[in-house]
């Protein structure tokens, strides 16, 4: 069965200070693979998404980027976080599930709640 | 005009009540539509998915699209308090190809079910 998993579950960075969240899947191959931003109260913002290893789209201009240096492996960066960077982040995939295709389905992991202060 | 309309509730009623949740859509293209249940803190799983019109039942739950008035539901027979729960709505352009499909979310309608 496919899994994905995200570390740390939980952080609390200062103002100005590097970040690196990393997301990994399990049990599927080359997967389309996103990462969503969900502030308190609100809905999920894509931030980025990526179809193979080292080809990245981003959806909103801001101070975050991400890279996929493996298949199953999306990290989600900063070199300076801003106090606007909180938030809950998810990352997803879709793509291969149980031998069928689901491109249209995204499948979450269970995030990483950063506050910034 | 938000491409997704969710009433963010709180909404709450008492356990074995029908619930009903709703989203509104102005982009006539999507074509595929889902359910995410999100638990506090926790990462959302999706409840159903459909790309059709009509209903499309499940255990307790039934989801409904209605595409001539671009309008989609979820309801929830016999509600447990088990289901207290944030509930999003997605969709997007159906893709019959391999590709990052982007999905439009609604803000989510938080609901609790009281014993």
């Amino acid at each position: 069965s496919q899994t994905i998993h995200q570390w740390p579950a939980t952080l609390v960075q200062p103002v100005g200070s590097p970040l690196s969240l990393e997301c990994t899947v399990e049990g599927t191959s080359n997967p389309n693979l996103y990462w969503y931003r969900q502030a308190a109260g609100r809905g999920l913002q894509l931030l980025f998404y990526s179809v193979g290893i080292g080809q990245i789209s981003s959806e909103v201009p801001q101070n975050l980027s991400a890279s996929r240096p493996q298949d199953r492996q999306f990290i989600l960066s900063s070199k300076k976080l801003l106090l606007s960077d909180s938030g809950f982040y998810l990352c997803a995939w879709s793509g291969i599930k149980q031998g069928a295709s689901s491109y249209n389905e995204q499948f979450f992991g269970p995030g990483t709640r950063l506050t910034v202060l | 005009q938000k491409e997704v309309e969710q009433d963010p509730g709180p909404l709450s009623v008492p356990e074995g009540a029908i619930v009903s949740l709703n989203c509104t859509y102005s982009n006539s293209a999507f074509q595929y539509f889902m359910w995410y249940r999100q638990y506090s803190r926790k990462g959302p799983e999706l409840l159903m998915y459909t790309y059709s019109s009509g209903n499309k039942e499940d255990g307790r739950f039934t989801a409904q699209v209605d595409k001539s008035s671009k309008y989609i539901s979820l309801f929830i027979r016999d509600s447990q308090p088990s289901d207290s729960a944030t509930y999003l709505c997605a969709m997007s352009v159906l893709s019959l190809i391999q590709g990052a499909q982007k999905l439009v979310f609604g803000q989510g309608t938080r609901l609790t079910i009281n014993p």
